[in-house]
């Protein structure tokens, strides 16, 4: 394990449900971050908190909704998803600021139906 | 914003030969280029670094080029094994969270 891990691993939801995604890293570190990886696309920036605070929202749909309650959880709320939402959903930390690596986390397979 | 292209999306090497794979970034203050391997069915993970004070940085086989000036940098694997098979992303930052990746090169090394 890398410290970053994120539940669930595989999440099968109908476009009206209503889920959550978890993270969560004991690796002391500041900032956390949600991406989203479809097929041959690059890796999406969606979130990033630092010190629990949203410093970036990259013009996510208001379906994704996320929440920091501390430097260690992070979690992504979903409601009224699309079929085009199926992706993996990595979550990732870092040392404050982006000038170390990320820690990924091994990401959540949802599959909208 | 910054956009990061990588290139080739798809790279077949024998085993033994060496692989390079290519990426350019768009902003200028971009100071942090880290290379990720994402093996099938597996969380991505940093296999090596750059700052831009650096021109070229080396960990056994593997090594990463920086050009500043032309604003593109490069991963080379030499002496490419089975394992190496994974999808590599390059990315760029300028240190304010905004961590920028590449679609990602398919690397398959051939027994």
């Amino acid at each position: 394990e890398t410290g970053v891990t994120q539940t669930p691993r595989h999440l099968v939801m109908g476009m009206t449900n209503k889920k959550s995604l978890k993270c969560e890293q004991h690796l002391g570190h500041n900032a956390m971050y949600w991406y989203k990886q479809s097929a041959k696309k690059p890796l999406e920036l969606m979130f990033v908190y630092s010190l629990e605070e949203r410093v970036e929202n990259n013009s996510v749909p208001s379906r994704f909704s996320p929440e920091c309650p501390n430097s260690s959880h992070l979690f992504l709320h979903l409601h009224t998803l699309q079929p085009e939402d199926s992706a993996l959903y990595l979550c990732a930390s870092s040392p404050l600021g982006a000038n170390y690596g990320y820690t990924f986390g091994s990401g959540t397979r949802l599959t909208v139906v | 914003g910054e956009n990061v292209e990588q290139h080739p999306s798809t790279l077949s090497v024998q085993e033994g030969d060496s692989a390079v794979i290519k990426c350019t970034y768009s902003d200028s203050a971009s100071n942090y280029f880290p290379w990720y391997k994402q093996e099938l069915g597996k969380r991505p993970q940093l296999i090596i670094d750059i700052r831009s004070n650096v021109g070229e940085k080396k960990d056994q086989r593997i090594a990463v080029t920086l050009n500043k000036t032309a604003k593109h940098f490069s991963l080379h694997i030499t002496e490419t094994q089975p394992e190496d098979s994974a999808v590599y992303f390059c990315a760029a930052s300028t240190g304010n969270n905004d961590m920028r990746f590449g679609a990602g090169t398919r690397l398959t090394v051939k027994p």
